[in-house]
């Protein structure tokens, strides 16, 4: 049964990177037609997914976060991490990550979850 | 970008009761890149639906998922206790490089 696991620190100070870790277990990261994504939720509010890599290392983001995030993916470890610079109180949420299925002409959902971290920023 | 607005924002309903909720897209969405989540509180979101229709492993049949263009449907045919959750439509852009969330429903007891 695959899962999925973050980690990461869960406090970060104004201005800092948030670094988090998603390592997968019960299968292989390097699977085809899977995408590994991040989503986030801060407190009260709803989901805002913030980017998705293959394990080829292809990814895509969220155009309003794009400019402050890189997601990476290391097969040999079987997980794959979010980086978020220059983080604010505005990014103060749980942050899940989570695979979806896609191919080139359907999109088959987030069907596995992390049980997701919380990340709080302040000094 | 494509928005997606989901109404209305919180459904009172009492448990049996059927639960219709609306997802609408700012412009043309294909169903194949539809989908729907529960999430109740403290937990991660739960996939419901994809491909706008299509129920994924396990989800019980009294959820059922309609729509087309711009207008998708989620329906609870009967509300069970554990039903009263939040619920969040996404799509998947057809340029292949974005995913949305809606705002979401949250289906509380009457």
């Amino acid at each position: 049964q695959l899962q999925l696991q973050e980690s990461g620190p869960g406090l970060v100070k104004p201005s800092e990177t948030l670094s988090l870790t998603c390592t997968v277990s019960g299968g292989s990261i390097s699977s085809s037609s899977y995408y590994w994504g991040w989503i986030r939720q801060p407190p009260g509010k709803g989901l805002e997914w913030i980017g998705s890599i293959y394990y080829s290392g292809s990814t895509y983001y969220n155009p309003s976060l794009k400019s402050r995030v890189t997601i990476s993916v290391d097969t040999s470890k079987n997980q794959f991490s979010l980086k978020l610079s220059s983080v604010t109180a505005a990014d103060t949420a749980v942050y899940y990550c989570a695979r979806s299925v896609t191919t080139p002409s359907y999109y088959y959902g987030m069907d596995v979850w992390g049980q997701g971290t919380t990340v709080t920023v302040s000094s | 970008e494509i928005v997606l607005t989901q109404s209305p924002g919180t459904l009172s309903l009492s448990p049996g009761e059927r639960a219709t909720l609306s997802c609408r897209a700012s412009q043309s969405v294909s169903s194949s890149y539809l989908a729907w989540y529960q999430q109740k509180p403290g937990q991660a979101p739960r996939l419901l639906i994809y491909g706008a229709s299509s129920r994924a492993t396990g989800i019980p049949d009294r959820f059922s998922g309609s729509g087309s263009g711009t207008d998708f449907t989620l329906t609870i045919s009967r509300l069970e206790p554990e039903d009263f959750a939040v619920y969040y439509c996404q799509q998947y852009g057809s340029s292949h490089d974005t995913l949305t969330f809606g705002g979401g429903t949250k289906v509380e007891i009457k």
